[in-house]
């Protein structure tokens, strides 16, 4: 089975704060994303990347950054976490292109900036 | 352009009683289609995925799906609700880009009543 996992289920972080999120998945899988997940907001696309260095802006790109060193991480940076970035927080992974675009999720983190 | 519609915000139903969740989609190409389910602070599941072959999807926990392209509809049902079956769950649709191109349903919360 793919595992896709999210160390960190539930942070609370102060304004100002950076905040690392991390994501791993374990097969080999190229395309990692970044979703925000907000009540009658929906899931929303802020990052995501095709491979290793590569990365590409989604919907909501602003006040975050990725980073993608290795194939099978892929990690998501609030450099000052602010009140209005408190939310839920969902990792993914796919295969590459021409494939069904199935999604691969981890359990998600939890963000509270205070 | 692609979009998809959940057309109820919330569905109640009792334990035992037939679920239906419905989904239209729009979408210039064919694409593939996904129900994927998600309980209480955790990760989205994938439930079923139609991807052009079988118009009637079998999922995992009883569900299953039709793909219905007169109506671009892709309705969720299942014979009968269980508890365990509260949740919220999202129709997806996408183009087959390895989740590039990837739209969320707003999502319909299931509720079961004993």
């Amino acid at each position: 089975d793919v595992k896709v996992t999210q160390s960190s289920r539930y942070l609370v972080k102060r304004t100002g704060e950076k905040v690392f999120l991390e994501c791993v998945q374990d097969m080999d899988h190229e395309n990692m994303f970044w979703y925000r997940q907000d009540p009658g907001l929906g899931l929303r696309l802020i990052y995501f990347s095709y491979d290793v260095k590569m990365k590409e802006k989604g919907d909501i790109p602003e006040g975050y950054s990725v980073s993608r060193e290795k194939k099978e991480r892929f990690s998501l940076i609030l450099e000052s976490a602010s009140t209005n970035q408190t939310s839920m927080y969902l990792c993914a992974s796919s295969l590459p292109e021409r494939t069904s675009g199935e999604l691969f999720f981890g359990e998600g983190s939890r963000l509270t900036v205070l | 352009a692609q979009s998809v519609t959940q057309l109820d915000s919330h569905v109640s139903v009792s334990e035992g009683t037939p679920v239906l969740l419905r989904c239209n989609y729009s979408s210039s190409y064919s694409p593939s289609l996904f129900w994927y389910v998600q309980h209480p602070n955790k990760g989205l599941q994938l439930l079923l995925k139609y991807t052009s072959a079988a118009t009637l999807v079998k999922g995992i926990n009883g569900f299953e799906a039709e793909f219905k392209k007169s109506e671009t509809s892709f309705h969720l049902t299942k014979p009968s609700a269980h508890m365990s079956d509260a949740a919220e769950y999202f129709c997806v649709v996408s183009l087959n880009t390895g989740g590039f191109k990837t739209i969320f349903g707003a999502g319909t919360r299931l509720f079961v009543k004993a």
